[in-house]
């Protein structure tokens, strides 16, 4: 199973939006509306954004969506802030498998 | 609140055997899956496979089939992740993940603080 493929970095400036893209296959991100998404800052484990394409974790905030077209599944982040500041991971269900994506990191600059 | 607490970190020689412990609090262990992820120094994660804790039934990723061994010990709230013939490739931190929905393979919702296995001769 190949991992997805996320761009290796992306930036943006405090209250902009950016969108990280994830593409896969028709037997991953194509077949399952099971892509989530998460967030780890340096030395931490990873914190879990999205589930489901488009749903938060509760008390997440709203500025984080989710979205998926495809074999391409998409996370966007409005009002950056320089929290947001690390790396994202997209992650699939392959059918009794899972698969991460390569790993984004988010510079707010 | 739900709490993954993992075993302390370890160091290892090529070929040796590692054992790294996850013991659940705040919620009704047998009733989550339990997932094993892993991330190499500088690199991205690597989902390794899963142990239903209420009937020990697991599954693995195609890599670790036949080198992993995933088990539960419910009187104690814990999950285990067996790593057999060790090489310095494994060399990572190695994370227990809670799933997201009951009874359900879904995600992995809460994550413990992850446990960093070094191999080395």
């Amino acid at each position: 199973q190949s991992a997805l493929t996320q761009p290796a970095s992306v930036s943006g400036s405090p209250g902009q939006s950016i969108t990280i893209s994830c593409t896969g296959t028709s037997s991953d991100v194509g077949n399952y509306n099971l892509v989530s998404w998460y967030q780890q800052h340096p030395g931490k484990a990873p914190q879990l954004m999205l589930y489901e394409v488009t749903k938060r974790p509760s008390g997440l905030s709203d500025r984080f969506s989710g979205s998926k077209s495809g074999n391409t599944a998409s996370l966007t982040i409005s009002g950056l802030q320089a929290e947001d500041e690390g790396d994202y991971y997209c992650c699939s269900y392959a059918g009794s498998s899972w698969v991460f994506g390569g790993g984004t990191k988010l510079t707010v600059l | 609140q739900v709490q993954l607490e993992q075993s302390g970190a370890e160091v290892k020689k090529p070929g040796a055997s590692v054992k790294v412990s996850c013991k659940a609090s705040g919620y009704t262990f047998i009733d989550y899956y339990i997932h094993w992820v892993r991330q190499a120094p500088g690199q991205g994660l690597e989902w390794m496979g899963w142990i239903n804790p209420r009937t020990g039934g697991s599954s693995y990723a195609q890599n670790f089939q036949g080198r992993v061994s995933m088990t539960r010990d419910t009187s104690i709230s814990t999950a285990f992740m067996e790593m057999t013939r060790l090489t310095s490739d494994d060399t990572a931190v190695y994370y227990c993940a809670r799933d997201l929905v009951a009874h359900t393979l879904e995600t992995f919702d809460f994550w413990g603080l992850g446990t960093m296995v070094s191999v080395s001769s």
